[in-house]
């Protein structure tokens, strides 16, 4: 069946360093895939998106580049702040309803 | 706009005891969820409703029962809680079931003693 796999975490990172969190799946057909977010005490919020092959999604100096070539979705960042420190998801999903999700990833940004 | 709201965000149950966890949203959305969070586990679906009317097993329904009262609410009970059940329990809504995004309410935090 569909999976997603994350990279483990917690991940630390010192105030402006460059960000990866790797993000791979397994999946029949082109799903769509996701970046959640949640941060401390909160519920998810879709952090981006990309629909198709090749698509990049973006948001709030976050990038992602659907691969599917090499069935990937890294998160990446050219400069973390203290306020990006949370629990990113990585998900995919087909048409039908279900949103299947990565274990999550912790990241922790040091000043 | 509150978006989803969810009540209570913490609850302590003994093991056989009930109760019903309450979600509600207010964007018109026609799809709600269910999940619960568990560490190093992601979010598993438990129950979802594809539109007002309608509510589908999700991958671990098994103590669950849901309720879709109308197209704004969608509660979630436990008849006999076990101390398995304790996680973080957290209610989405979409527009539709497809590709949309999904929105999450603040999430509700159960012990089950």
């Amino acid at each position: 069946g569909d999976s997603v796999t994350q990279m483990e975490g917690p991940v630390t990172l010192s105030e402006e360093a460059f960000l990866t969190i790797n993000c791979t799946y397994t999946a029949t057909g082109y799903p769509s895939l996701f970046w959640y977010v949640q941060y401390p005490g909160e519920g998810l919020q879709l952090l981006l998106k990309a629909t198709k092959a090749d698509d990049k999604g973006s948001n709030k100096g976050f990038e992602a580049t659907y691969r599917k070539e090499t069935t990937s979705f890294h998160l990446e960042k050219g400069s973390v702040q203290v306020s990006d420190s949370a629990v990113y998801f990585c998900a995919l999903k087909h048409s039908n309803y279900q949103l299947i999700w990565g274990a999550g990833t912790k990241l922790i940004i040091k000043p | 706009n509150a978006g989803v709201t969810q009540t209570p965000k913490f609850q302590v149950l003994k093991t056989g005891q009930s109760m019903t966890l309450q979600c509600a949203q207010d964007m018109n959305h026609n799809s709600m969820y269910w999940y619960r969070q568990d560490p190093g586990m992601g979010l598993r679906l438990i129950y979802y409703s594809a539109s007002e009317g309608t509510t589908d097993k999700g991958e671990v329904p098994n103590g669950y029962n849901v309720s879709r009262l109308n197209k704004r609410e969608f509660s979630l009970r436990l008849e006999s809680a076990a101390p398995s059940q304790t996680s973080v329990y957290f209610c989405a809504s979409s527009a539709t079931s497809g590709v949309d995004e999904q929105f999450f309410g603040p999430g509700t935090r159960l012990t089950v003693l």
